[in-house]
């Protein structure tokens, strides 16, 4: 079955850029669908960060657009998350998915990621 | 679209019956609206899409009704195992956003 799992660094200081990687096994990103990020926090509660295509097109959440990149690497079966200029609002758990069609809902999850914004 | 649920906290005993409630501030066209489960430590779970389909594997005492702006899922016959939060989202225009979660206990 399809599995995603996140991996990164759990510790970012302030002002550096957050770089995570999902692995995807089970289906091939380059098979179709859209495949997104989401973070929650005990504050916000869950957000969608951007969401990617197989073919690289990206779109993002207006509120992070500035400091986001989604990219794909379909070879390696994996897509990424950077932002930029963390600060400690972004401390949160982040949560790679792949949709059910279309642009929703998130059918596949993975574990998530708890990273830490502090120097 | 602002997604707003309620309860904020549900307290009800097995066998009973959740109603919970999410309602949007402007129309969700489609009913691109989903429901999730999500318990302690994990990710969210997906129990409902299109406001009405369970997802492969939900049993049947889970069933989501509504459209346009107001949106319900039922949780009949209740089970120790189904406490937890549930969110609503939608997917119809970005940003997806989810609301802010019903907490369901079971006494």
């Amino acid at each position: 079955q399809v599995q995603l799992e996140e991996s990164g660094p759990g510790l970012v200081k302030p002002s550096e850029t957050l770089s995570l990687t999902c692995t995807v096994s089970g289906y091939s990103i380059s098979s179709g669908y859209y495949w997104g990020w989401i973070r929650q926090t005990p504050g916000k509660g869950l957000e969608w960060i951007g969401s990617i295509y197989h073919s690289g097109s990206a779109y993002y959440n207006p509120t992070l657009e500035s400091r986001v990149t989604i990219s794909v690497d379909t070879p390696k079966n994996q897509f990424f998350l950077r932002l930029s200029s963390v600060t400690a609002a972004d401390t949160a758990v982040y949560y790679c998915a792949r949709v059910l069609s279309r642009s929703g809902p998130w059918v596949y999850w993975g574990h998530g990621t708890l990273v830490n914004v502090s120097s | 679209i602002v997604l707003t649920q309620s309860p904020g906290t549900l307290s009800l005993s097995p066998g009973e019956r959740a109603p919970l409630s999410c309602r949007a501030s402007q129309s969700v066209s489609d009913s691109f609206l989903a429901w999730y489960q999500q318990k302690p430590g994990q990710a969210p779970r997906l129990l409902i899409y299109d406001a009405s389909n369970r997802a492969a594997g939900i049993p049947d005492r889970f069933s989501g009704s509504g459209s346009g702006t107001d949106f319900t899922l039922t949780i009949s016959r209740l089970e120790p195992e189904d406490s937890a939060v549930y969110y609503c989202q939608q997917y119809r225009s970005p940003p997806y956003t989810f609301g802010q979660g019903t907490r369901l206990e079971i006494k």
